[in-house]
C-alpha cells in the first residue's frame, strides 16, 4: 500500500514570502505525484505535477521536488500571495496498476497581509 | 472548456434512504474517478470508470456502487444511508489517466440525520 504524510498541519507566512510545504510517501515505487490546493467550500484545484523520472519541475510561481531517495516531495510557492491561502494536498499514485491516487492529509496555508 | 460539474451541490438525507450523485466531466474527458471527503479520514477514493467500465475500487462497503454512461457522465449511488457517509463527494475527471492528470469538480455536500 500507500501512506501519504504531511510535516505541518499549519503553515503561516507573511504576503511576499516564499512557502515551502512537505509530503513524505512510503512507496518506493509511487510513480506520479500532483499537488492541490482547496479552498473552503470548492473542490481540490490542480496545481502542478511531477513524474518519477523528474526532480523538478517549475509553474508560474511554483515548483514540485522530488526526492526519490528519501521519498519526500515538497511545494514552493513563491512570493505568496492571501489568494495562495487554502489547504493544500499532495497526491501520490502508488503504481500505475492501482489506478487510485492516495492523498495526504493537507497542510492549511494562512498568508498574513 | 467547462470544467467538472456535480449535481446537486448539497443533499440532506436521513438514515436508511439512498441516494444518486451525478457527475458530468469535463468534454472529452472519458476518465471519471470518484472520492470521499471527511475530516477525519480525508480524501479517500471510492472508484474509477472508463468508457463505462469500472476499473478500479476502493475498500468502501456495497452500499456504495457507481456507474458511467456512454456520454462519459457518472453516477454514484449509495444505498441505506448511515450517519458516517456524511461527507463531501468529488468526482474527478482524466481524459486519459493516469497518463493525465485529474481535475475535480465541487462537490456534493451530503448530510445524514
Amino acid at each position: 500500500g500507500e501512506s501519504v504524510g504531511l510535516h505541518l498541519p499549519t503553515l503561516s507566512v507573511q504576503e511576499g514570502d516564499n512557502s515551502i510545504i512537505n509530503c513524505a510517501y512510503s512507496n518506493s515505487a509511487s510513480d506520479y505525484f500532483i499537488w492541490y490546493k482547496q479552498e473552503s467550500g470548492k473542490g481540490p484545484q490542480f496545481i502542478i505535477d511531477i513524474r518519477s523520472n523528474m526532480d523538478k519541475r517549475q509553474g508560474q510561481r511554483v515548483t514540485v521536488l522530488l526526492n526519490k531517495t528519501v521519498k519526500h516531495l515538497s511545494l514552493q510557492i513563491a512570493a505568496t500571495q492571501p489568494g495562495d491561502s487554502a489547504v493544500y494536498f499532495c497526491a501520490v499514485l502508488p503504481d500505475t496498476g492501482r489506478r487510485a491516487l492516495t492523498f495526504g492529509s493537507g497542510t492549511r496555508l494562512q498568508v498574513q497581509p | 472548456k467547462a470544467g467538472v460539474t456535480q449535481t446537486p451541490r448539497y443533499l440532506i438525507k436521513t438514515r436508511g434512504q439512498q441516494v444518486t450523485l451525478s457527475c458530468s466531466p469535463i468534454s472529452g474527458h472519458r476518465s471519471v474517478s470518484w472520492y470521499q471527503q471527511t475530516p477525519g479520514q480525508g480524501l479517500q477514493f471510492l472508484f474509477e470508470y472508463f468508457s463505462e467500465t469500472q476499473r478500479n475500487k476502493g475498500n468502501f462497503p456495497g452500499r456504495f456502487s457507481g456507474r458511467q454512461f456512454s456520454n462519459s457522465r457518472s453516477e454514484m449511488n449509495v444505498s441505506t444511508l448511515e450517519l458516517g457517509d456524511s461527507a463531501l463527494y468529488l468526482c474527478a475527471s482524466s481524459s486519459r489517466w493516469p497518463t493525465d492528470t485529474q481535475y475535480f469538480g465541487p462537490g456534493t455536500r451530503l448530510t445524514v440525520l
